[in-house]
């Protein structure tokens, strides 16, 4: 079965912090994405990385950034946290030719982050 | 206009009836399409996805993709109350960069 791993479910900080997420997948996907979902607004695409040190931005880049110096790692960066970044964040990997089909992305669990 | 759509519901459909769901997408080179369920306050996970016209089925669900009409839906057959969950559609565009989500459709099985 496919992993995707998220670091925290919950998280809390303050305006203007630097926050880190992670997320780990173990199945040796070359692709690896960062959404936030948010009500009425679904899921909206941050980054994405089709491979080791590559990163594209999606359709809400601002505010955030991302690192990926393993294939397995995709790290979501806020550089300085602000309220409206209040959200949920979900991770998630594919591979082409995968289990699913191509293209299936597998999600992690999520982590609900509140800017206080 | 969105590039994927969906009716936002919530969809009402008796336990052991049918439930229908449908998207419609803007971009005509799509060739991905993808249905994921999301229970509250969890992460999406895959159903089912289709690639060809014509009708895919599983078990209770079937998928049905028309790519002249730039729709595809998801019947759910004898509806069941652990169905009540919001079933988001997706598209992978011509550009096959990335998949596209729409907002999701909340359906609500009564018993």
């Amino acid at each position: 079965d496919v992993k995707v791993t998220q670091s925290s479910r919950y998280l809390v900080k303050r305006t203007g912090e630097k926050v880190f997420l992670e997320c780990v997948q173990d199945m040796d996907h070359e692709n690896m994405f960062w959404y936030r979902q948010d009500p009425g607004l679904g899921l909206r695409l941050i980054y994405f990385s089709y491979d080791v040190k590559m990163k594209e931005k999606g359709d809400i880049p601002e505010g955030y950034s991302v690192s990926r110096e393993k294939k397995e790692r995709f790290s979501l960066i806020l550089e300085s946290a602000s309220t409206n970044q209040t959200s949920m964040y979900l991770c998630a990997s594919s591979s082409l030719g995968g289990g699913g089909g191509p293209d299936t992305q597998y999600f992690g669990p999520g982590t609900r982050l509140t800017v206080l | 206009q969105k590039e994927v759509e969906q009716n936002s519901g919530p969809l009402s459909v008796p336990e052991g009836a049918i439930a229908s769901l449908n998207c419609t997408y803007s971009d005509r080179g799509s060739q991905s399409f993808f249905w994921y369920r999301q229970y509250s306050g969890k992460s999406p996970e895959l159903i089912m996805f289709i690639y060809s016209n014509g009708d895919k089925e599983d078990g209770r669900f079937t998928a049905q993709l028309n790519k002249a009409s730039q729709y595809v839906s998801l019947l759910i057959r004898d509806s069941q109350p652990s169905d009540s969950a919001t079933y988001l559609c997706a598209v992978r565009g011509s550009s096959a960069s990335k998949i596209i989500f729409g907002s999701g459709t909340r359906l609500s099985i009564r018993p």
